[in-house]
């Protein structure tokens, strides 16, 4: 079975600091994707950054950063200089080809200090 | 504006009675999905459609029913056959949903179903 741990039920991080999030998974499928989706108080899921599990290079996206280790099965996600408007819940998800569909983690609760 | 949108953000239903939620989408898009979240867990997957006139169950699908009858509109009916239907309900859309290659998955606000 296909599964995602957030080991990490709540974080904090003073403002303009660096804060890693760690995710797990477990697949026995070689070809996936991995996400990190943001849900601030409002609810809206939003898309961090994503990691194709064939590209070997870690995604950036401005503060927004992943270290993907494949044969560790491990996915964490860096925020750095963290602004007071990243605090929201942290998502890690696995997409797999079939079936098509999304499996999340329990989620990280970040909360940024000023 | 393209977007995603679910009615209405907050529902109450007495214990008992079936509920509809709303979702809609103006994206184009063939996929759809309706996930609940509950608290201290992530989002779980009720039901998806990857096409019209056609929908699959997901992992917790007991309780639930869809329907797909037109490409914009993806209503989820919670019925009293659901144990436990308070919770946060997500729905979602991509452009494909085939699973050939992976579309990025557009949430909508959401609705807080409550039973009293």
């Amino acid at each position: 079975a296909q599964t995602v741990t957030q080991s990490q039920p709540e974080m904090s991080v003073q403002e303009a600091e660096t804060v890693t999030l760690s995710c797990t998974y477990d697949t026995s499928e070689s070809d996936y994707y991995l996400f990190w989706y943001k849900q601030p108080p409002s609810r809206q899921m939003i898309l961090v950054i994503r990691q194709e599990a064939y590209k070997q290079q870690n995604a950036t996206e401005n503060r927004f950063s992943v270290n993907f280790q494949k044969a560790a099965k491990s996915f964490s996600l860096k925020i750095s200089d963290s602004q007071l408007g990243d605090a929201a819940m942290y998502f890690c998800a696995l997409f797999l080809d079939a079936p098509d569909k999304l499996i999340f983690g329990t989620g990280t609760r970040l909360q940024v200090f000023p | 504006d393209g977007g995603i949108t679910q009615s209405p953000k907050y529902l109450f239903r007495k214990e008992g009675q079936n509920v509809t939620l709303s979702c809609e989408q103006n994206l184009n898009h063939d996929a759809m999905y309706w996930y609940r979240q509950d608290p201290g867990q992530g989002l779980r997957l009720i039901y998806y459609s990857q096409i019209v006139n056609d929908f699959q169950k997901g992992d917790i699908a007991e309780g639930y029913s869809v329907s797909r009858e037109k490409k914009e509109s993806f209503p989820l009916t919670v019925t009293s056959a659901q144990k436990n239907p308070t919770a946060f309900y997500l729905c979602a859309s991509s452009i494909d949903g085939t699973g050939i290659s992976y579309n990025e998955q557009f949430f909508g606000p959401g609705t807080r179903l409550t039973v009293l």
